[in-house]
């Protein structure tokens, strides 16, 4: 079955240091997007990619970046993580052809900044 | 910018009960907008999509309607199981993202 997989689950980081978190999907999807989910704030688009050599910024995308090589992987990058970037991360993908734009997610990953 | 609330926050309802979720939107102008389900430490599940052409989706014992004129949706959950027991997150789609309401906590008691 197809899927979207997310790498590692739970991450321990100091200030400063560069992050990066996985995120692999075999669905085939050209759309594929990075949120984080926290507490009062729900859930906030950082970062999305329409296909390969295509990314745009979401609404919190200060700190973090993203690369799309392939259809399948779009890693996001914390440059120098900050204590304000202890969230929880997820990925999720799309197809593009209207009327499915269905958004399938991965399990998350839960970053904790130190 | 597109505000979504869902009301209430917390639902706790005797299994067997019809569940009614609450989500309204600022901005109308809208392309979809989508259900889904979210289970303690784990990611979300797309439940329903309905296209802004739509007025309601069914899958199951799930019914969601859409009024985008005056910004509602509604998810009814029929005969409610304690597997039902979830968050429930709307989001509506706009030219280029999801915007996502806070949730409805709903616990189905046995």
């Amino acid at each position: 079955d197809a899927e979207i997989t997310q790498s590692p689950r739970h991450k321990i980081t100091e200030t400063g240091r560069q992050v990066t978190l996985a995120c692999h999907q075999t669905w085939n999807h050209n759309n594929m997007f990075w949120y984080r989910q926290d507490l009062g704030h729900g859930l906030r688009l950082i970062h999305y990619s329409y296909g390969v050599q295509d990314t745009n910024k979401g609404e919190v995308s200060d700190g973090y970046s993203v690369s799309r090589s392939n259809t399948e992987d779009l890693p996001l990058t914390l440059e120098s993580a900050a204590s304000s970037q202890t969230s929880v991360y997820f990925c999720a993908s799309s197809e593009s052809r209207r009327g499915q734009e269905t958004q399938y997610f991965g399990p998350g990953t839960r970053l904790l900044v130190l | 910018k597109q505000e979504v609330t869902q009301i209430p926050a917390a639902l706790s309802v005797p299994e067997g009960e019809n569940l009614v979720l609450n989500c309204s939107f600022t901005d109308s102008a809208i392309y979809n907008l989508q259900w889904f389900r979210q289970d303690p430490g784990k990611g979300l599940t797309s439940l329903l999509l309905i296209q802004s052409s739509q007025r309601e989706q069914t899958s199951g014992r799930l019914n969601a309607s859409l009024d985008k004129s005056s910004g509602r949706s509604t998810l009814y959950i029929a005969a409610s199981q304690p597997g039902d027991s979830a968050t429930y997150l709307c989001a509506v789609k706009d030219d280029y993202k999801l915007s996502f309401g806070a949730g409805t906590t709903v616990t189905v008691r046995a």
